[in-house]
């Protein structure tokens, strides 16, 4: 069974553009994840879609936005990027965002804001 | 909601010592405690995890025990080995909620 996918891996992009990153769950999977990783800073939690709704979210400006699409398929957008939100952002996905689900992460994409 | 607090931060241990990572959790409802490992540049890889109504989990060298009273669980590494350097993260999830991760411990095996 094939892996978490996120595209792109890496960006680089200046300050005040907008991006949209794209995660891919492992087949069956329901629910998707995504989180902020900084050096130092562990796993911020950015929000978490089941079944294409929104179900959870973290404490991030609404400058982050997210959707799901019906085949599970997921995608975050940042816009008017700042310097601060250079990162790893990493989605997870789950068989569904409940009891005893394991959570499998992607590799990530990379982002570098200049 | 949810407070995972993770110690220790840093942790430095002899190849073929133990290694102890402890993790607490406020909430009872938590059920489903996991554990990851992530080597430097890669995803986080899920090693062991435990449910409620388990008090331990052993996996070869890895085991993983909880206390549902005191709201604690650990992670233990026996007889490490350099392979095993990395930073480790618990986590504690409650059904229909979100994972709730911990802040990391950055584990280093001196051969």
């Amino acid at each position: 069974k094939a892996g978490v996918t996120q595209t792109p891996r890496y960006l680089i992009k200046t300050r005040g553009q907008q991006v949209t990153l794209s995660c891919s769950p492992i087949s069956g999977h329901r629910s998707v994840s995504w989180y902020q990783q900084t050096p130092g800073q562990g796993l911020q939690f950015l929000f978490e879609y089941f079944s294409e709704t929104q179900r959870n979210k973290g404490n991030f400006p609404g400058r982050f936005s997210g959707r799901q699409f019906s085949n599970s398929r997921s995608e975050m957008n940042v816009s008017t990027l700042e310097l601060g939100d250079s990162a790893l952002y990493l989605c997870a996905s789950s068989l569904a965002a409940g009891l005893y689900s394991e959570q499998y992460f992607g590799p990530g994409t990379r982002l570098t804001v200049t | 909601g949810e407070n995972v607090e993770q110690h220790p931060s840093t942790l430095s241990v002899q190849e073929g010592d133990s290694a102890v990572i402890k993790c607490t959790y406020s909430d009872s409802a938590s059920n489903y405690f996991p554990w990851y490992k992530q080597e430097l540049g890669k995803r986080p890889q899920l090693i062991i995890d435990i449910r409620s109504n388990v008090g331990e989990k052993k996996d070869q060298r890895i085991a993983v025990t909880l206390n549902k009273t005191a709201k604690h669980f650990s992670l233990h590494i026996t007889e490490t080995q350099p392979e095993d350097s990395a930073v480790y993260f618990c986590a504690a999830s409650i059904p229909g909620n979100q994972f709730y991760f911990g802040t990391g411990t950055s584990l280093t095996v001196i051969p």
